[in-house]
């Protein structure tokens, strides 16, 4: 099955600066790569998604790249904010039994420091 | 994206009894997923729901523990059952929108701690 490595598993970088957490995924079949926000206290929220036939994919401050030649992706949080302290989940996904199958990543703590 | 409410938002139990968590979505969606995240962990899939048919489990994960229903589009429940102190997590339902779109979208989760 599908296995999916993020790292870091924490990270502290200070307002303004910039965050990456990498992913890596097994499945060379996967073609959908979502990305989620988790805060203290509830749910998982999608924050940027890239399918496989995209390289790159950015949203104001976000963007996600994806090298589906190395099997690995990545997000990248510009000009980072307080607000951006969460946990992160990267997730790989694929068509099986006639739905798409996510497989989730450990999760990043990103900790922005005021 | 869908909007996703459940119940109970927390609850403290003993051990060897069971709860229900209910999972109510504002439009009707084709799949339903339930999740559990243990402590400080990532998202693990226990089953799909199904409207009209049987929910598939995931390796591990067995009916007579987590039973669920699926009775229409928009509702779901899943009951653990006969809880231990392992139990303790939260539970998340997910939902696909219809026409087999890609991105799950998330309840705010159930956050249970058996005693």
């Amino acid at each position: 099955g599908e296995n999916v490595e993020q790292h870091p598993s924490t990270l502290s970088v200070q307002e303004g600066d910039s965050a990456v957490i990498k992913c890596t995924y097994s499945d060379s079949a996967s073609n959908y790569f979502p990305w989620y926000k988790q805060e203290l206290g509830k749910g998982p929220q999608l924050i940027i998604d890239i399918r496989s036939n995209v390289g790159e994919k950015k949203d104001q401050r976000i963007a996600v790249t994806l090298n589906k030649t190395a099997k690995h992706f990545s997000l990248h949080i510009t000009e980072t904010q307080p607000e951006d302290s969460a946990v992160y989940f990267c997730a790989a996904s694929k068509v099986a039994g006639g739905y798409q199958k996510v497989t989730f990543g450990t999760g990043t703590k990103l900790q922005v420091i005021p | 994206s869908a909007v996703i409410s459940q119940k109970p938002s927390r609850d403290i139990c003993q051990r060897g009894t069971s709860l229900t968590i209910q999972c109510q979505v504002d439009s009707q969606v084709t799949m339903m997923f339930w999740y559990r995240q243990q402590p400080g962990q990532s998202l693990t899939l226990i089953a799909t729901a199904n409207q009209g048919s049987e929910a598939t489990y995931e390796s591990g994960f067995v009916i007579d523990k987590f039973p669920i229903s699926r009775p229409n589009l928009t509702f779901s429940t899943l009951t653990v059952s006969n809880m231990s102190p392992e139990d303790s997590s939260i539970y998340l339902c997910s939902v696909v929108g219809r026409g087999g779109q890609e991105t799950q979208y998330f309840g705010p989760g159930t956050r249970l701690l058996v005693l």
